[in-house]
């Protein structure tokens, strides 16, 4: 069954941890993103990676940490950096090509500081 | 820099009436357009895209949008809206050369009164 798995589906943090998120693809798409979800807030992009063992900061990389060691793998790290970090953590990946732009969403996962 | 803008954050419709759900969007070149549907605590689906040709577009669950580059806008309609219907939708746009990040509205929730 082809598409993008995050887990897990809630996480709870303690305050000064770092969490890992997951997600993990096999539609073979090489573009995967992360998108952070605050209420009233919309999707605001945190990294993306178009390529393996590349990724770029989006709009909000502060606190945040990925990697892109494989096509069907980018996990996410929220540091204990980040202030603010309960929210709900989208990851999208798209495909390649101008006719393959839409992006594809996980489930999501949401993380909440306890 | 492209951006999206979603002036209603929520709008309230009685079931069987009609729908339109404003998008206007800023960027300098020929932009790909799409709408997004989120169901609480879910990911995202995609309801249509826009990239090129017929400016009216048709997509799932009875959604269309029409693309009018004179008003930089990209609104979604539907003729007549049932309760299944009540979720939160968001309006993206992509840069024409692909496989960059898609930049996001705010969203605006929909909610549905019998």
């Amino acid at each position: 069954d082809g598409g993008i798995t995050q887990s897990p589906k809630y996480l709870f943090r303690k305050e000064g941890q770092n969490v890992t998120l997951s997600c993990e693809q096999n539609l073979n798409h090489d573009a995967m993103y992360w998108y952070r979800q605050d209420p009233g807030q919309g999707l605001r992009l945190i990294y993306y990676s178009q390529i393996v063992n590349d990724f770029q900061k989006g709009d909000i990389a502060e606190g945040y940490s990925v990697s892109r060691e494989k096509k069907e793998s980018f996990p996410l790290t929220v540091t204990s950096a980040q202030k603010n970090p309960t929210a709900f953590y989208l990851c999208a990946t798209t495909g390649q090509g101008l006719m393959n732009t839409e992006a594809f969403f996980g489930q999501g996962t949401r993380l909440t500081v306890v | 820099a492209q951006s999206v803008t979603q002036p209603d954050i929520h709008i309230t419709v009685s079931e069987g009436a009609s729908l339109e759900l404003r998008c206007n969007y800023s960027y300098g070149a020929t932009p790909y357009l799409f709408w997004y549907v989120q169901s609480p605590g879910q990911g995202l689906q995609l309801l249509l895209k826009y990239f090129s040709g017929d400016t009216l577009v048709q997509g799932i669950k009875g959604f269309e949008a029409e693309f009018k580059r004179s008003q930089s806008s990209f609104n979604l309609r539907k003729p007549s809206v049932h309760w299944s219907d009540a979720a939160e939708y968001f309006c993206a746009v992509v840069a024409y050369s692909g496989n960059t990040p898609l930049v996001f509205g705010k969203g605006t929730r929909l909610s549905v009164i019998a």
